[in-house]
């Protein structure tokens, strides 16, 4: 079992759908890290938080330390937020990834 | 994004030859890493480095050496390239918690590797 799953692995919505995007985690961690890759790009850091909620425009991610899960929201979803969204977790020294869930936003 | 720039950007090579990474930062950042993306492996660390000759293995490390001589600096050498090391390799920092700073990574832009 991986450290790190992320769900769902792929996910396809219309323009202005409320997404969701789920990371969960067996390991200790003292951060959690949501970080953003486009087709052929980069990888951005979207969030790292290690309790409760942050919000950044249309973006909100969430983390419940007690049961080892994060959420990634966007609202008002658009088609240059499809990409791929990873959750990576720190442990004692290193980070562990997840593998990915795949955005897909339909105009 | 922290001034990380990773060079080259693409390269390809044959198998058997010695291959060079670099990863240039220019925030004396501490800890940089090396990563490689794959289909279906997401990212898998290779090796990190948490200040200048200081280095440990990830969980990719086989066929792989790094050295760390000036804090900027942060090479992935491959001494005989197969074809199994074909991939993208991402470079990364993470910002300390000293300072302010919130311990954020930033990675370069990526460099992708085809070994024939």
């Amino acid at each position: 079992k991986n450290e790190v799953e992320q769900s769902p692995q792929n996910l396809t919505a219309q323009e202005g759908e409320f997404i969701t995007i789920n990371c969960s985690y067996s390991v200790g961690i003292s951060a959690l890290h949501w970080l953003q890759q486009h087709p052929g790009g980069g990888i951005v850091s979207l969030f790292m938080l290690s309790s409760g909620k942050k919000k950044h425009g249309r973006l909100i991610a969430t983390i419940n330390i007690q049961e080892k899960h994060s959420s990634l929201h966007i609202t008002a979803s658009h088609p240059r937020d499809s990409a791929v969204y990873i959750c990576a977790v720190k442990g004692a020294q290193k980070l562990v990834f997840g593998q990915g869930t795949r955005l897909t936003i339909n105009p | 994004d922290a001034g990380i720039t990773q060079s080259p950007r693409h390269k390809v090579t044959e198998t058997g030859t010695p291959v060079t990474l670099r990863c240039h930062q220019t925030e004396n950042h501490r800890y940089m890493y090396w990563y490689r993306q794959d289909p279906g492996h997401g990212l898998r660390l290779i090796h990190y480095s948490y200040g200048v000759k200081d280095t440990d293995k990830g969980e990719v490390s086989d066929g792989y050496s790094v050295s760390r001589s000036k804090t900027e600096d942060f090479l992935l050498t491959l001494e005989s390239a197969t074809s199994s090391q074909t991939s993208v390799y991402f470079c990364a920092i993470r910002r300390g918690l000293a300072g302010g700073h919130t311990g954020e990574l930033f990675f370069g832009e990526g460099s992708r590797l085809t070994v024939l």
